[in-house]
């Protein structure tokens, strides 16, 4: 397959340990906010969402959690699988005014065995 | 979440040539998107796909050179005429406001577009 996110930052974790994506949104307006997960040769697969009346979610081995403060999100995958190497995006929306989405530059999982 | 398919998956078309990508869902969907990835790049909004009406572009992004259909709550099409190499792309359809589901967005597995 044709690969993707060749120029990305990388993150490089053992098998089995935790992994912390983060990833710095650009709108204060945002409301809405989503990390999606893209194999090479494949679109964008959801994974989790979360909106700003929240500060953390949980869902099966992922978490996000969100800071307002200072317009950060963080997307954390435990016990990190070979499964799990891809790059990671996340995406803001306002929803009040759009389902548009402004996706961030992404970051590359590497996980070594 | 909704089922998306794109055709073609990838093709090589000639400068100056256009092509046109469907997107299909096997459900009624509020919204549907068009989105560009260049090679090593991230995700850019090219228009909403309005049904029954002309296209919502984004900045940078005009109807001569991309016209979108939508036709109903379940297809779209967007083409890329008069290719150039710059033009060389992932082009991915998304959609959003699926039953039970109003904000999540979905996208299909994309359409690699080579122009030489």
């Amino acid at each position: 397959g044709e690969s993707v996110g060749l120029h990305l930052p990388t993150l490089s974790v053992q098998e089995g340990d935790n992994s912390i994506i983060n990833c710095a949104y650009s709108n204060s307006a945002s409301d809405y906010f989503i990390w999606y997960k893209q194999e090479s040769g494949k679109g964008p697969q959801f994974i989790i969402d979360i909106r700003s009346n929240m500060d953390k979610r949980q869902g099966q081995r992922v978490t996000v959690l969100l800071n307002k403060t200072v317009k950060h999100l963080s997307l954390q995958i435990a016990a990190t699988q070979p499964g799990d190497s891809a790059v990671y995006f996340c995406a803001e929306n306002q929803v009040d005014s759009s389902y548009k989405l402004i996706f961030g530059s992404g970051t590359r999982l590497l996980v070594r065995p | 979440s909704a089922v998306i398919s794109q055709k073609p998956s990838r093709d090589i078309c000639q400068r100056g040539t256009s092509l046109t990508i469907q997107c299909q869902v096997d459900s009624q969907v509020t919204m549907m998107f068009w989105y560009r990835q260049q090679p090593g790049q991230s995700l850019t909004l090219i228009a909403t796909a309005n049904q029954g009406s002309e296209a919502t572009y984004e900045s940078g992004f005009v109807i001569d050179k991309f016209p979108i259909s939508r036709p109903n709550l379940t297809f779209s099409t967007l083409t890329v005429s008069n290719m150039s190499p710059e033009d060389s792309s992932i082009y991915l359809c998304s959609v959003a406001g699926t039953s039970g589901s109003s904000y999540e967005q979905y996208f299909g597995p994309g359409t690699r577009l080579t122009v030489t």
